[in-house]
């Protein structure tokens, strides 16, 4: 069966600090990308996501994600996180046959001011 | 913007009862999901629909049932409630289309503790 890995379970960074949280899928179809984002005490919302092209995609608030499909990974980055980047962060692959989302179990990202 | 709307933030219900979250969606959105999200489990869904009156089995059904006879409402309904479905329940839609079936928009979720 299809299924994603979030390396990092738990992220304590300071601020200005720069940021990769990983995610590797095992489904080698056609596969869409999503990295969804919860805020404290917020709904879940989208942050980028990734269908066909560019493999960088830049999503809300300075983040970015490189697909890259040899190591089927889609890995989320930030040049420099703020505190208000606190919140847990979600990969999501999409199956490209039956259009279900994959969910990683989540990154907590806590940081520091 | 979308809106998703579930009807209770927070609910405590005894064991055996009949428990019915509602969820409505302001974009007419085509499809829409419940999910249950556990501490260490992530996202698990629990049922969807694509279409009015259409509804199909998620990863985890059992002791679940849906109803979606508007296109704007998806309801969730717990037949006999027991504390293994203490969770938090999400709500989400997303336009037709076969990329923007991944694009979700949630709601702000229903804590739901069974005693």
């Amino acid at each position: 069966a299809q299924s994603v890995s979030q390396h990092n379970h738990h992220v304590i960074l300071s601020e200005a600090a720069s940021l990769e949280l990983g995610c590797n899928y095992s489904y080698g179809g056609t596969v869409n990308l999503f990295w969804y984002v919860q805020y404290p005490g917020q709904h879940l919302q989208l942050l980028l996501k990734y269908f066909s092209g560019d493999p960088l995609v830049k999503g809300i608030k300075g983040f970015e994600a490189e697909f890259i499909k040899s190591k089927f990974s889609f890995n989320l980055r930030k040049p420099s996180v703020q505190w208000s980047d606190t919140a847990e962060y979600f990969c999501a692959p999409q199956d490209g046959n039956n259009r279900k989302l994959i969910w990683g179990l989540g990154t907590s990202l806590a940081v520091n001011p | 913007d979308v809106k998703v709307t579930q009807s209770s933030r927070y609910l405590v219900k005894r064991t055996g009862e009949k428990v019915f979250l509602e969820c409505v969606q302001d974009m007419d959105h085509e499809n829409m999901f419940w999910y249950r999200q556990d501490p260490g489990l992530g996202l698990r869904l629990i049922y969807f629909s694509y279409d009015v009156k259409m509804k199909e089995k998620g990863d985890i059904p059992e002791g679940y049932s849906v109803s979606r006879e508007k296109k704007e409402r998806f309801s969730l309904i717990l037949e006999s409630a027991s504390t293994n479905q203490t969770s938090m329940y999400l709500c989400a839609s997303s336009p037709t289309g076969r990329e923007e079936t991944g694009e979700l928009f949630f709601g702000e979720g229903s804590r739901l503790t069974v005693l």
